[in-house]
């Protein structure tokens, strides 16, 4: 069965204390590994898509890496503003119809 | 680009009242939305997959007749919640994708309902 685990559950970091998150998958072949951020009362936001092992994307003060069987979510020197739960979710090879499996999220909060 | 927009974004009822929540792509057309369910500090529960002018399909547990989804145009899908119950009460969250295979899902700021 396809399966997402994301940890910790939750994090608390000083402002400009660099951190990961990790999402560990299970999936029969991967098409598609998804990094969104969701801050409280409103829908997630699109951050990244990774598709092969060994692949990095840059945005800000994040970057997402991925591997065979995990994916990171580095955070550089964050600020307050980075304070969001990050959702991470994949999608199957044998997914037609595009249904996402989402992990439980890892709630972030950068302190000042 | 890649905006979409649901409405209301709150919204309270009393038991036994239907209440429908849109859902649009503006920038872009969506043959396909989906429709989420989200509680307190959970993940994303996938409820069913709205596809434009054929029938919805609906996740394992999901009550179709409860939860109707329309997906008339290219732009618009909407879900009802009918006779809604106390139970009910969750955050509504809908996302569409572009068309281009592996385009990631972009969602709508969520409805949270009440029933009361």
């Amino acid at each position: 069965e396809d399966q997402v685990t994301q940890s910790p559950e939750a994090l608390r970091l000083q402002e400009g204390e660099s951190s990961s998150l990790n999402c560990s998958y299970t999936v029969s072949g991967l098409r598609g590994l998804f990094w969104y951020r969701q801050d409280p009362g409103k829908g997630p936001e699109f951050l990244f898509t990774l598709y092969s092992a060994g692949e990095e994307k840059e945005k800000e003060r994040l970057k997402a890496t991925l591997t065979k069987k995990e994916s990171f979510l580095h955070i550089t020197a964050p600020k307050p503003e980075d304070s969001a739960t990050y959702l991470c979710a994949v999608r199957g090879l044998m997914d037609s119809s595009y249904k996402l499996i989402f992990g439980s999220g890892t709630r972030l909060l950068v302190r000042p | 680009g890649a905006v979409v927009s649901q409405h209301p974004s709150w919204v309270i009822c009393k038991s036994g009242t239907s209440v429908k929540i849109e859902c649009r792509s503006l920038d872009f057309q969506a043959t396909t939305m989906f429709w989420y369910r989200q509680f307190p500090k959970q993940s994303l529960m996938l409820m069913a997959t709205s596809n434009e002018g054929s029938k919805a399909t609906y996740e394992q547990g999901v009550e179709k007749d409860k939860f109707l989804i329309n997906h008339a145009s290219l732009t618009l899908s909407t879900l009802t919640v009918t006779s809604a119950h106390p139970e009910d009460s969750s955050f509504y969250i809908c996302s569409a994708r572009e068309g281009r295979d592996n385009s990631p899902l972009h969602f709508g700021n969520g409805t949270r309902l009440t029933v009361t």
